[in-house]
């Protein structure tokens, strides 16, 4: 069975950090392109990132670009996002998904508040 | 960055038929904006019901299909059931591996 499980959210003050991680099994994570994808609280879905399997090619956000920085370690099957100068806006479930997004995790919730 | 339009709500009788459309201010939504379509109850965790414009994940029921419809991306389903009620989003990529989600339909079976 595939379980994706993401973690290392939490509550943090705006202009602090944090570093999600997204954890895989029953998933070959390291073959497959990767995203995160984040939804505030009773708001819709937002695209965050895409690294690619070899991480050769990275997208951000226009709302992240600057702050956040997505990566990953293929030999522990597993994903990050590295999130700096956050803002109250960035409060939201964060899960990560496959390129092809037919895998999701339950999400790791991020307050950013003071 | 592109916006993503979707109608905010729509209603459907139980067995009627309805189509969500999707939108992109770049101009016509094509396939190779690889449109995506998910489906979202409250408090779940969005699934996927149609990639690349058309095909079906295994779990789709067969009343819902997607497609292109004039400029737009659409999803169409027929014959709609009470636990068909829940937000639709849209997805397009841009540029290959950037991705633009559209605001949500809210979708109520009545």
């Amino acid at each position: 069975e595939v379980q994706l499980v993401e973690s290392g959210g939490g509550l943090v003050k705006p202009g602090g950090s944090l570093r999600l991680s997204c954890a895989a099994s029953g998933f070959t994570l390291s073959i497959y392109n990767m995203n995160w994808v984040r939804q505030a609280p009773g708001k819709g879905l937002e695209w965050v990132s895409y690294i690619s399997s070899t991480s050769n090619y990275i997208h951000y956000a226009d709302s992240v670009k600057g702050r956040f920085t997505i990566s990953r370690d293929n030999a522990k099957n597993s994903l990050y996002l590295q999130m700096n100068s956050l803002r109250a806006e960035d409060t939201a479930v964060y899960y990560c998904a496959p390129r092809t997004f037919d895998y999701w995790g339950q999400g790791t919730l991020v307050t950013v508040s003071s | 960055q592109a916006v993503v339009t979707q109608e905010p709500s729509l209603t459907v009788s139980p067995g009627g038929t309805v189509t969500l459309t999707c939108g992109s201010s770049t101009g016509a939504v094509t396939n190779g904006h690889y449109p995506y379509w998910f489906q979202q109850k409250p408090g779940q965790v969005p699934r996927t019901l149609i990639y690349d414009t058309s095909n079906k994940q295994s779990w789709t029921p067969a009343r819902f299909s997607g497609s292109l419809l004039g400029d737009k991306a659409a999803l169409t389903l027929s014959g709609a059931q009470p636990e068909d009620e829940a937000e639709y989003y849209c997805l397009l990529s841009y540029s290959g591996a950037r991705w633009v989600f559209g605001g949500g339909t809210k979708l109520t079976v009545l």
